[in-house]
């Protein structure tokens, strides 16, 4: 079955400090990789994906690679900003269309 | 495009009562997904229906949880009796297509409390 390891958190940086938010799947067939956000008070949206090895998904700065070898698809931004700040899922897609869910990564940028 | 709709939003009520959460995804999505979020949790899949079939409803505690998704389009979740443990937030989401390549599309969810 799938799962996700993800990075705890909470994590806190400074504005214009670099991010990395790690994260780890296993998943059944050919997975598609995710990127969810969730700002305070707002729902669920997609930041990235990426769908195949190798493919670079990236959307209001972030980054994230599609390691096959490693299993990983792990989410970065050069400069982050205090409108940033909100709680980050990795979400592996895999045989049947299952999505699941990592554990979330909470982010606090401070001015 | 209307977004997906959730209802109702907030819900209060005692332990071994019932509840139920209606969802009306995006219209044409094929694929239909109810996750429970406890708070500082990451969302946990509860069922995953395929138009009017379920595709995945392992995780979903059949003893207490039922899910229905009649003609393909619309879904409800009930619960029945509420236990304290299912205070969360239930969220509905859709997908267009039966590949795994497309986004999920959340509607604002649906944050139960059991008393």
């Amino acid at each position: 079955g799938n799962s996700v390891t993800q990075m705890e958190g909470p994590v806190t940086l400074s504005e214009e400090a670099f991010l990395t938010i790690n994260c780890t799947y296993t998943a059944t067939g050919y997975p598609s990789l995710f990127w969810y956000v969730q700002y305070p008070g707002e729902g669920l949206q997609l930041l990235l994906k990426a769908t195949k090895a190798d493919d670079k998904g990236s959307n209001k700065g972030f980054e994230a690679t599609y390691r096959k070898e490693t299993t990983s698809f792990h989410l970065e931004k050069g400069s982050v900003q205090v409108s940033d700040s909100a709680v980050y899922f990795c979400a592996p897609s895999g045989g049947y269309q299952k999505v699941t869910f990592g554990i979330g990564t909470k982010l606090q940028v401070i001015p | 495009e209307a977004g997906v709709a959730q209802s109702p939003r907030y819900k209060i009520i005692e332990k071994r009562q019932s509840v139920a959460f209606w969802c009306n995804p995006i219209s044409g999505h094929a694929t239909l997904y109810w996750y429970q979020q406890i708070l500082g949790q990451g969302p946990k899949l509860l069922i995953q229906f395929q138009n009017n079939g379920v595709v995945d409803d392992s995780q979903l505690p059949k003893d207490r949880f039922s899910a229905e998704r009649l003609k393909g389009v619309d879904s409800t979740l009930k619960i029945q009796p509420a236990k304290l443990e299912d205070s969360a937030v239930y969220l509905c989401a859709s997908r267009m297509g039966d590949s795994n390549t497309g986004e999920l599309f959340f509607g604002e969810g649906s944050r139960l409390t059991v008393l």
